[in-house]
């Protein structure tokens, strides 16, 4: 597509269900990043892919957090059991060559979720 | 602890002035530098960069200066213009190999550019 698709822009999910967020980045992009933005913080760095694999998962808060990437193209981003220090706003990235040099990411508009 | 710093949150100039943000990092390892814009409901766009290897990058109105001995760099918006008002977010990335090929950034420093 022309630009990163994140779904659903919006969720509200009650405290202890799972969600699903997706992102579809741009055709071509081998490279791809979920960041998210918490209430007056920055833009907090995730997990990113290489293609299909996720060679640093350094950034997911907890166990609670996984993210898978299929066909070098979409990713889903699965927090289970929500709580509500999960609220943020989540931004998927993505970029022609891993790390981002030259223009760096183009980003989705992201998933707002809030657990109440 | 917080690797790309910026200790303005919030930052107001009138239109046609100019327009200074800044940002402070500690990692001696990035040597790429981005900033980007952000308005509300939106993701990130990307505004201009600059590699470590320069201490300057200019872009019609936007001008980044990079002080490696300070690890310092700013933004310069000059004139600025109310569709400049947005949050800007600092990032720094280091080398190719593991997490510090991945973008870092800072908090943000929400601008509002008044008529």
């Amino acid at each position: 597509g022309a630009g990163v698709s994140q779904s659903p822009s919006n969720k509200v999910t009650e405290k202890g269900k799972d969600v699903e967020l997706r992102c579809d980045p741009i055709s071509g992009h081998t490279a791809l990043y979920w960041y998210r933005q918490s209430l007056g913080q920055g833009l907090e760095f995730l997990i990113y892919f290489q293609g299909n694999s996720a060679p640093d998962k350094s950034g997911l808060p907890s166990d609670r957090f996984s993210a898978e990437r299929t066909g070098g193209s979409v990713s889903t981003l699965t927090i289970q059991r929500t709580q509500q220090e999960d609220s943020a706003v989540y931004l998927c990235a993505s970029s022609l060559s891993w790390g981002g040099r030259g223009n760096g990411y183009t980003f989705g508009s992201g998933t707002r979720l809030t657990v109440v | 602890d917080q690797q790309v710093k910026q200790n303005s949150p919030s930052l107001s100039v009138q239109e046609g002035r100019i327009s200074i943000l800044n940002c402070d990092y500690t990692n001696s390892m990035f040597d790429f530098f981005l900033w980007y814009k952000k308005y509300p409901a939106e993701g990130p766009t990307f505004l201009i960069s600059i590699s470590s290897i320069k201490d300057k990058n200019e872009d019609g109105r936007f001008t980044v200066f990079l002080n490696k001995s300070a690890k310092h760099l700013s933004l310069h918006i000059v004139p600025s213009q109310p569709g400049d008002s947005a949050v800007y977010f600092c990032a720094a990335s280091g080398g190719y190999g593991g997490s510090q090929g991945n973008l870092i950034f800072g908090k943000g420093t929400k601008l509002s550019v008044k008529p």
